[in-house]
């Protein structure tokens, strides 16, 4: 099928190595964060969140940063195995916005090489 | 049980024909949200529902998207005379009872693949 990570900007890592995907998010009002992976034919999967009270959360083999200061998030992958490749969108959203679902960023295509 | 259900998983429309799309949350979750991803990018907000109630329509792109909730659980999505500019992938997520839709985790389904020709 079509690849989820067509046209989108894309990271390439051995196998082991360290992965750090960025996201930037515009509304400061904004106060909860998401990390998704998305492979391709299939939904996106939640991986890890952060509320803007924190501006780090570790999970199993991920770590979540959050700096409000600059609106910047990111999504750490420590010794990255075949299958974290996929395409990872980080998600945002604002109570109260008028919107009660998630804003998306437009994704990261993670390749890890053997 | 299983996760969240949607069907058809591809639909081949012509343009202007009527499509509905079906999606089965899962069991005992009382919010659901409808996205579209078009390729390449990341899935955009169409609706929110709260059980039957839709509280939030405002991603609907124009007044031939229409969405369904009847009795609280399956969800339909329906667009009208479909244009080319439709074409694209139909996530529905639905998320569990808790303090607010809003910082509950929301789980998505596979998503239809619609194709408008």
């Amino acid at each position: 099928g079509e690849s989820v990570g067509l046209h989108l900007p894309t990271l390439s890592v051995q196998e082991g190595d360290n992965s750090i995907i960025n996201c930037a998010y515009s509304n400061s009002a904004s106060d909860y964060f998401i990390w998704y992976k998305q492979e391709s034919g299939k939904g996106p999967q939640f991986i890890i969140d952060i509320r803007s009270n924190m501006d780090k959360r570790q999970g199993q083999r991920v770590t979540v940063l959050l700096n409000k200061t600059v609106k910047h998030l990111s999504l750490q992958i420590a010794a990255t195995q075949p299958g974290d490749s996929a395409v990872y969108f980080c998600a945002y959203g604002t109570p109260g916005g008028g919107a009660d679902g998630l804003t998306f960023g437009k994704g990261t295509h993670l390749i890890i090489q053997p | 049980g299983a996760g969240v259900s949607q069907s058809p998983r591809y639909k081949v429309a012509k343009r202007g024909q009527d499509v509905a799309l079906r999606c089965d949350p899962i069991s005992g979750h009382v919010s659901l949200f409808w996205y579209q991803q078009a390729l390449g990018q990341g899935p955009e907000f169409l609706t929110y529902f709260q059980n039957e109630a839709q509280l939030d329509k405002s991603g609907l792109p124009s007044d031939r998207f229409f969405a369904e909730r009847p009795e609280g659980s399956v969800s339909t999505l329906k667009i009208q005379r479909t244009q080319q500019e439709d074409s694209a992938v139909y996530l529905c997520a639905s998320s569990p009872p808790g303090a607010g839709a809003f910082y509950n985790e929301q789980f998505f389904g596979p998503g239809t693949r619609l194709t408008v020709l």
